[in-house]
């Protein structure tokens, strides 16, 4: 157990809809990170944030946005999803800012979504 | 952009048989991190080095970072069917503010 814990577990829906992805990284982690997992494209990173604010952004498609809370969690938000969204998406968290530190990022278990 | 690529895709092995996995990045890195992925898990940080030439050990595995820090391997001695999963390297972007992940190696260990 990495102490990084995501919700909901499985998440089916419908093309054209809107879902919420939850992550809270593990105690006393200030970074969080947004990864999404496809059979084709392996693990893309998405988005940062540290301590509520962005920090780094990667290949994260308009319709996807994300934010931090005061109290660390992080939402992922995904709207007019398509069939090509479908994939895990995993949430990950460290201690320090960046790369630059070396952190080790601790990933949760993962949110497997299907669009249909 | 920087890529890194990581060969082979699939390994299938016997039980007991060594296991070799390589990472290549298109650009010099400041270090590179190892996760492995058991099948229907999520990746977990095996390692990171940093040094030029660096090399480590954790009891069966060894990894190397290259000379000129664009390249690394994971070997496997002697593997077991607990090493099944997919072995992944990373390395910072460019920006230093993201981790590009190889493609991965998925590993099968016949029993």
């Amino acid at each position: 157990d990495s102490g990084v814990t995501q919700t909901p577990k499985h998440l089916i829906t419908a093309t054209g809809q809107r879902v919420t992805l939850r992550c809270s990284p593990r105690s006393g982690d200030l970074s969080v990170y947004w990864y999404q997992q496809s059979l084709d494209q392996g693990l893309q990173f998405l988005i940062q944030y540290y301590n509520g604010e962005e920090r780094a952004k990667g290949n994260i498609l308009e319709r996807f946005s994300a934010q931090q809370f005061p109290d660390l969690h992080s939402e992922l938000n995904l709207s007019s999803l398509e069939l090509g969204d479908s994939a895990l998406y995993f949430c990950a968290s460290s201690v320090a800012p960046g790369l630059a530190a070396r952190d080790t990022q601790y990933f949760g278990p993962g949110t497997r979504l299907t669009v249909l | 952009g920087q890529q890194v690529m990581q060969i082979p895709q699939y390994q299938h092995v016997q039980e007991g048989e060594d296991f070799t996995t390589y990472c290549n990045s298109s650009t010099t890195l400041s270090n590179i991190q190892w996760y492995k992925q058991r099948p229907g898990g999520h990746p977990v940080f095996l390692i990171q080095l940093v040094k030029s030439g660096e090399v480590k050990k954790q009891k069966r595995l060894t990894f190397q970072f290259g000379e000129a820090k664009k390249n690394s391997s994971l070997h496997i001695t002697a593997t077991q069917t607990t090493d099944v999963g997919t072995y992944f390297c990373a390395g910072p972007s460019g920006s230093a503010r993201q981790l590009t992940f190889g493609s991965g190696t998925q590993l099968t260990v016949l029993p």
